[in-house]
């Protein structure tokens, strides 16, 4: 079964800065997706970035980056110069191929500060 | 691209009544939509997979009688909570699935229930 960890804290964050969200997956799969979403006061969830378990490269988008570092089963979320509407809870989510569901972590909130 | 919409936003009913929430690709079409529960401060529970011209995949735990799943056309599925109590006020959010891409998921704004 596949799992996701996310297991920091509430963080609170200076806007302009930079923040890492943790996630840690587990999967016996060789082939599987990653994805992060952002789900603000409002309830929406809003898709940030994807990365493929054979993707070479890290993926990024934008603000977001993500590091991939397969070794370890980790996709830690980058979020640059963090702005005030950045704050949110962060999902981090994964996708077994041929497989339906996506499962999700318990997520980050992140509050950013002026 | 990629738009979910869903309605209603909010929904307050009586114990007992029937509740349809309806959420639809505006600009895609999708084989495979899926409805989540989210309880206040908790991560995303994955109800079911609703698929287009067939019957919906409950996950374990959901009564497929109190949560019907119509997945009528390639842009809409309708969740109805059939007597609804005052247990099943939560938020309900649904996702459609774009496909032959990344599989990513879009999400729906989400309506939230409230039975009283």
């Amino acid at each position: 079964a596949q799992k996701i960890t996310q297991t920091q804290p509430g963080m609170f964050v200076q806007e302009k800065e930079a923040v890492t969200l943790d996630c840690t997956y587990d999967t016996s799969d060789p082939s599987y997706g990653l994805f992060w979403y952002k789900q603000p006061s409002s309830g929406e969830m809003i898709f940030l970035i994807y990365q493929g378990s054979y993707d070479q490269q890290n993926a990024t988008e934008g603000r977001y980056s993500l590091n991939f570092q397969k070794a370890r089963k980790s996709a830690n979320l980058v979020i640059s110069a963090s702005q005030l509407g950045d704050s949110a809870m962060y999902f981090c989510a994964m996708r077994v191929k041929g497989n339906n569901r996506l499962a999700f972590g318990k997520g980050n909130q992140v509050v950013v500060i002026p | 691209g990629a738009v979910v919409s869903q309605h209603p936003s909010r929904v307050i009913c009586k114990s007992g009544t029937s509740v349809k929430i309806e959420c639809r690709s505006l600009d895609f079409q999708a084989t495979t939509m899926f409805w989540y529960r989210q309880f206040p401060k908790q991560s995303l529970m994955l109800m079911a997979t609703s698929n287009e011209g067939s019957k919906a995949t409950y996950e374990q735990g959901v009564e497929k009688d109190k949560f019907l799943i119509n997945h009528a056309s390639l842009t809409l599925s309708t969740l109805t909570v059939t007597s609804a109590h005052p247990e099943d006020s939560s938020f309900y959010i649904c996702s459609a699935r774009l496909a032959y891409s990344t599989d990513t998921q879009y999400f729906g704004p989400g309506t939230r229930l409230t039975v009283l």
